[in-house]
């Protein structure tokens, strides 16, 4: 069964900061690994979509990688804003043997103070 | 285009009564996923659906049920509701599937059982 870990729980920086956010999982056999962000209450955003076959992604600020090997993805945020805090979650796709799903982490609370 | 449309989006309903949940998916998207969020357990897959068809289900009680329409709009379905279930529903679409597609969500029912 797929475990996936993200660390830390919760980040606190001072705006401008740049920082990395980490995820990793147990079983490498994933089609995909996405990352999303989530405000309070709201639904899921997708940010970046990493495929089984490539290493990295890139959107504006942020930058995630996958090595499958190691079993770890991380999503970089350059240059910090108040208007990235939000928890951030990843995401794999069709791990484990289970099929049709996403198993996702608990999750980054990520806070960027003014 | 316009996105993952969840219906409604607050409910508050009596233990021992029965809901149903719409999710109207991006156009073109076949793929419905459906996920219930709690603060302790994360995020939770309950079941996807393609042309109608369940391909997977999560480890959810019968009393979680879920069917998909030509049109790809989806439904799910809890009866017998208990104080546990109260939680936020998510909703994804995917052009094929989740392993292999971009998943975007709804903003989510948030379902509270008094």
């Amino acid at each position: 069964k797929q475990e996936v870990t993200q660390i830390p729980a919760a980040l606190s920086v001072p705006e401008g900061e740049n920082l990395v956010l980490n995820c990793s999982f147990t079983d490498s056999a994933i089609y995909n690994l996405q990352w999303f962000r989530q405000d309070p209450g709201k639904g899921l955003t997708s940010l970046l979509l990493i495929q089984s076959s490539q290493r990295e992604q890139t959107s504006g600020r942020l930058n995630a990688s996958l090595d499958k090997s190691s079993g770890r993805s991380t999503l970089y945020i350059a240059a910090s804003q108040p208007g990235d805090s939000a928890t951030y979650l990843c995401a794999l796709g069709g791990s484990g043997g289970s099929n049709y799903k996403l198993t996702f982490g608990k999750g980054t609370l990520l806070t960027v103070n003014p | 285009k316009a996105g993952v449309t969840q219906t409604p989006r607050y409910l508050i309903k009596t233990r021992g009564q029965q809901v149903t949940l719409s999710c109207s998916p991006i156009s073109g998207h076949r793929s419905v996923s459906w996920y219930q969020q709690t603060p302790g357990q994360g995020l939770q897959f309950l079941f996807e659906y393609f042309s109608e068809t369940q391909r997977n289900k999560g480890n959810f009680p019968g009393r979680f049920s879920g069917r998909q329409f030509s049109n790809s709009r989806s439904e799910m379905n809890v009866s017998t509701l208990e104080l546990g279930d109260s939680a936020l529903y998510l909703c994804a679409s995917s052009l094929a599937s989740p392993m292999n597609t971009e998943a975007f969500f709804g903003q989510g029912t948030r379902l509270t059982v008094v």
